[in-house]
């Protein structure tokens, strides 16, 4: 069965800096995997997704994501931190064959220091 | 605007107490999760629907809670009888099923809580 383990439950980074959420997933088959954001009180936007193709895949508010087999990675980054990325962030993964369902990661919670 | 509408967004409710929750997926979306966000279980898949059939509910607690979907534009989830550890943000998410994968989007949530 698929999963995903995102490293560090809380990130605190400045304004300005480069921003690094992990994400490391395990599954039986190729996967299919998506970055979600979520603000408080909210439900769960898309930011980004790897299906096929390039394995760096750009996203929405400036964020992007490497794919890499080898390392069974997909790791979330923004070259500079705004205010208004402060949220929480989860990486899902989706298997390709059988019930194609989304199991998400523990959520790593943003902070953007002034 | 296309969106995943769930209501109500905030229930209170006293234990024991039948709880239903809604969702209207996006109109021609053809598969429908239900999940359940707490602070130590973080999001947690119940259930989900592929053409209003049931593919999977291993998630839920199948002595007191329940998903259908009377018709493509309806989704509930109903607890009955609730309990203090059912309090939680329940979200409903709908998608189109391509044959390789489903992206999901999310409702607003229906934040539950039982006293």
């Amino acid at each position: 069965a698929q999963s995903v383990t995102q490293l560090g439950s809380h990130v605190s980074v400045s304004e300005g800096a480069l921003v690094l959420l992990r994400c490391n997933y395990s599954s039986s088959v190729p996967p299919y995997l998506f970055w979600y954001v979520q603000y408080p009180n909210q439900g769960l936007q898309l930011l980004l997704k790897y299906t096929t193709g390039a394995t760096l895949v750009k996203g929405i508010n400036g964020f992007e994501a490497e794919f890499k087999k080898s390392e069974t990675s997909f790791h979330l980054t923004k070259p500079s931190a705004h205010m208004s990325d402060a949220a929480e962030y989860f990486c899902a993964v989706s298997e390709i064959q059988g019930a194609q369902k989304l199991v998400f990661g523990q959520g790593t919670r943003l902070t953007i220091n002034p | 605007d296309a969106r995943v509408t769930q209501t109500p967004r905030d229930k209170v409710t006293e234990m024991g107490q039948e709880v239903t929750m809604r969702c209207q997926p996006i109109l021609g979306h053809n598969t429908v999760f239900w999940y359940r966000q707490t602070m130590m279980q973080g999001l947690e898949l119940l259930a989900y629907f592929r053409n209003r059939a049931p593919l999977d509910d291993s998630g839920m607690p199948k002595d007191r809670f329940s998903a259908e979907m009377p018709d493509a534009t309806l989704a509930t989830l109903k607890i009955q009888p609730s309990e203090p550890r059912d309090s939680a943000v329940y979200f409903c998410a709908s998608g189109t099923a391509t044959g390789t994968y489903t992206e999901a989007f999310f409702g607003q949530g229906t934040r539950l809580t039982v006293v």
